[in-house]
């Protein structure tokens, strides 16, 4: 069983959408959830950084995270045409910082 | 320059020869990482370095060698690659002793021949 699972997509979604990303993970060592967005030819991003159970806003971004279930999400509200990415959710843990493989996203007008 | 920038953006090279990858980080951060991303793969940790000493090498083959000169610098150098080596290769740096909050440059794309 792979340490972390993402869906790997492609979404594709009109613009205005609410769209949702998800990871599920196996390991409750697991303490750090990160988002990392990243465009076509680029480095990843850190979009969202959560420590604890709950939410996290920022803006049209909510970052979800649900340890009991092992589950984390990121929503992305009126989605836009720059939104189109690929999207890494990342766990951290003793000593370790382990990514998923990436959902990749296209918001068309 | 600000962030993490890393040279050459583009890389290709044949299998006997011999290149390296930089990569330079104006964060003020301690810790150095390098990452391999391949199509629809995780990324992939190769190497740690905090505060220049070499923290973790995940298994990676001998024909990578990592070079850390001092914090804010880190060089891969490559020799007798592998198709399978092409790949684009991340840099990132973090502050702290366990660092999750990284922050990536934007890679260097290599192909083998």
């Amino acid at each position: 069983q792979k340490e972390v699972e993402q869906d790997p997509g492609p979404l594709s979604v009109p613009e205005g959408a609410i769209v949702s990303l998800n990871c599920t993970y196996s390991n409750s060592a697991f303490q750090y959830f990160m988002w990392y967005r990243q465009y076509s030819r680029k480095g990843p991003e850190l979009l969202m950084y959560t420590y604890s159970s709950g939410n996290k806003e920022d803006g049209r971004f909510t970052a979800q995270v649900d340890k009991s279930s092992k589950y984390i999400s990121l929503f992305i509200r009126d989605s836009q045409p720059s939104d189109s990415a690929t999207y890494l959710c990342a766990l951290g843990g003793y000593n370790k910082l382990i990514f998923g493989a990436g959902t990749r996203l296209a918001v068309h007008p | 320059e600000t962030g993490v920038t890393q040279t050459p953006r583009h890389l290709v090279m044949g299998m006997t020869n011999k290149k390296s990858l930089k990569c330079e980080q104006h964060l003020g951060h301690n810790a150095m990482y390098w990452y391999k991303q391949s199509a629809k793969k995780p990324l992939e940790l190769m190497f740690v370095y905090n505060f220049k000493e070499q923290t973790e090498n995940n298994s990676v083959p001998s024909r990578f060698s990592p070079e850390c000169p001092n914090s804010s610098h880190l060089f891969l150098h490559l020799h007798t690659l592998q198709p399978e080596d092409s790949a684009l290769y991340l840099c990132a740096s973090s502050q702290g002793d366990v660092g999750y909050e990284q922050f990536f440059g934007p890679g260097t794309r290599l192909t083998v021949l």
